[in-house]
């Protein structure tokens, strides 16, 4: 059974850093994109991050680039997420998910998220 | 960046009606439209990929069409566990965008 289990959510000033965890289980790591998502209190789905298989690309949404920086460690069977210089609109619930490929008229890229994780909650008070 | 809009923002509908979910994107891409439940305090589920492709364990009452810049979620007889939040996302150019969501509710 395929289970990804974030972890390293809490409590941090605004300015402050934060490691986020995921530990996925049930399939080979290596072999899949992963990505991190994530959800404000009471509000819709943001898209972070991507990571390649290898760690050799990565993708940032604009609001996070140059704080945020998503790692992985296949040997470690771990997907990380280094949070720095957090602001209060970064307060959110961050899963992280699987990625599959999908091909349509040649080409082929990351298409879909098929696995979540429950999520952790990073609150930043100011 | 490709804006996903969602309509209706909230629904309210009872136990066997069919239900139909509206995406449209700002630009065109084909097919790489993934359509998402959740249900209050937990993660989202994959419901269709693809635009029209059923996630293995999915129920065959949802469905997903379109292409293009136009996509629908159907749900053909709707049950008592249907009732949650829907999201629409596209996966075709990063960022990968969300729509806004769509409460579906009882009525």
């Amino acid at each position: 059974e395929v289970q990804l289990v974030e972890s390293g959510g809490g409590l941090v000033q605004s300015g402050g850093s934060l490691r986020l965890s995921c530990a996925p289980s049930g399939f080979t790591f290596s072999s899949y994109w992963m990505t991190w998502v994530r959800q404000a209190p009471g509000k819709g789905l943001e898209w972070v991050a991507n990571i390649k298989q290898d760690g050799s690309e990565k993708y940032y949404v604009d609001s996070v680039k140059g704080r945020f920086t998503i790692s992985r460690d296949n040997a470690k069977n771990s997907l990380y997420l280094q949070i720095n210089s957090l602001r209060a609109e970064d307060t959110a619930v961050y899963y992280c998910a699987r990625g599959r490929l999908y091909c349509s008229g040649g080409r082929c890229s990351l298409g879909y998220f098929d696995h979540w994780g429950q999520g952790t909650l990073v609150t930043v008070s100011s | 960046d490709i804006q996903m809009t969602q309509s209706p923002s909230s629904l309210s509908a009872s136990v066997g009606d069919r239900v139909t979910i509206s995406c449209r994107a700002s630009q065109s891409f084909s097919t790489y439209l993934n359509w998402f439940q959740q249900k209050p305090g937990k993660a989202p589920r994959l419901l269709i990929y693809a635009a029209s492709n059923l996630q293995s364990g999915v129920p065959s009452r949802f469905s997903g069409s379109g292409s293009g810049t136009d996509f629908t979620l159907t749900i053909s007889t709707l049950q008592p566990e249907d009732f949650a939040t829907y999201y629409c996302q596209q996966s075709y150019s990063t960022p990968y965008t969300f729509g806004q969501g769509t409460k579906l509710e009882i009525k």
